[in-house]
């Protein structure tokens, strides 16, 4: 079963709205998580890097005050996408380590997020 | 920062080897992915490479030079199934020690029969 869990797998909302997608941890306390947005065809972008205990941090060009993102728990990411607009819309999807770091396949991926700003 | 470098495509034949390469510059380099991922769906694990070397798993074997900054995934007995988008990314540690996996362009894999 998914260890990583991502709600909602699709929302549609209207121009200038906001829209909370969250990332959660299962059966494990994530002390990393990390944002993308896939636009099609193209490969994951990383958005941000969440650290459990200090604030997320961005990647250039990524707007901070337009993208929040708490890391409210150790199971629990969210991204908030404010002011949304239509150049918005995209695949989101998070992903979520659990801190070992030598480890190859510790870092796990919810199911993304369908965006759509209409 | 990060640069990884990938084919956007490739195609092969159903039944045949395909081996799709990565480059990359890093620092704080700890470790390199392959993911495999379908159209609208989460990437999928495939392998792990930290040090030099071969990593066989079933039809699937990645290789790693830090070296040199390159990594292949080699496919065998290709399936129509694994038409698929192949994503190599690469784990580094940041100055401040924090962690981030970032993604390479991706190679867009089509099988044909």
């Amino acid at each position: 079963g998914a260890v990583v869990s991502q709600h909602p797998s699709r929302v549609i909302c209207k121009s200038g709205t906001s829209v909370k997608i969250e990332c959660r941890s299962l059966d494990f306390q994530a002390t990393t998580m990390f944002w993308y947005r896939q636009f099609p065809k193209q490969s994951l972008m990383l958005m941000a890097t969440s650290n459990e205990g200090s604030k997320a941090t961005y990647e250039q060009g990524v707007e901070k005050d337009k993208f929040l993102i708490n890391h409210a728990s150790l199971t629990l990411s969210t991204l908030t996408v404010t002011s949304a607009h239509p150049e918005d819309s995209s695949f989101y999807i998070c992903s979520a380590s659990s801190g070992t770091p030598n480890s190859g396949n510790t870092i796990y991926f919810g199911e993304g997020s369908w965006l759509t700003v209409v | 920062g990060q640069n990884i470098d990938q084919p956007t495509e490739m195609t092969a034949t159903e039944g045949a080897i395909v081996q799709i390469n990565c480059t990359y510059q890093t620092s704080g380099f700890n470790g390199l992915f392959w993911y495999q991922q379908h159209a609208g769906e989460a990437p999928t694990f495939l392998s792990y490479n930290v040090l030099d070397g071969l990593e066989e798993k079933g039809r699937f074997s990645s290789f790693l030079s830090r070296s040199k900054g390159y990594s292949y995934l080699l496919l065998k007995e290709l399936q129509m199934k694994d038409s698929a988008s192949y994503l190599c990314a690469v784990r580094a540690r940041s100055n401040t020690g924090f962690q981030k996996l970032v993604f390479g362009t991706g190679t867009r894999l089509l099988v044909s029969p």
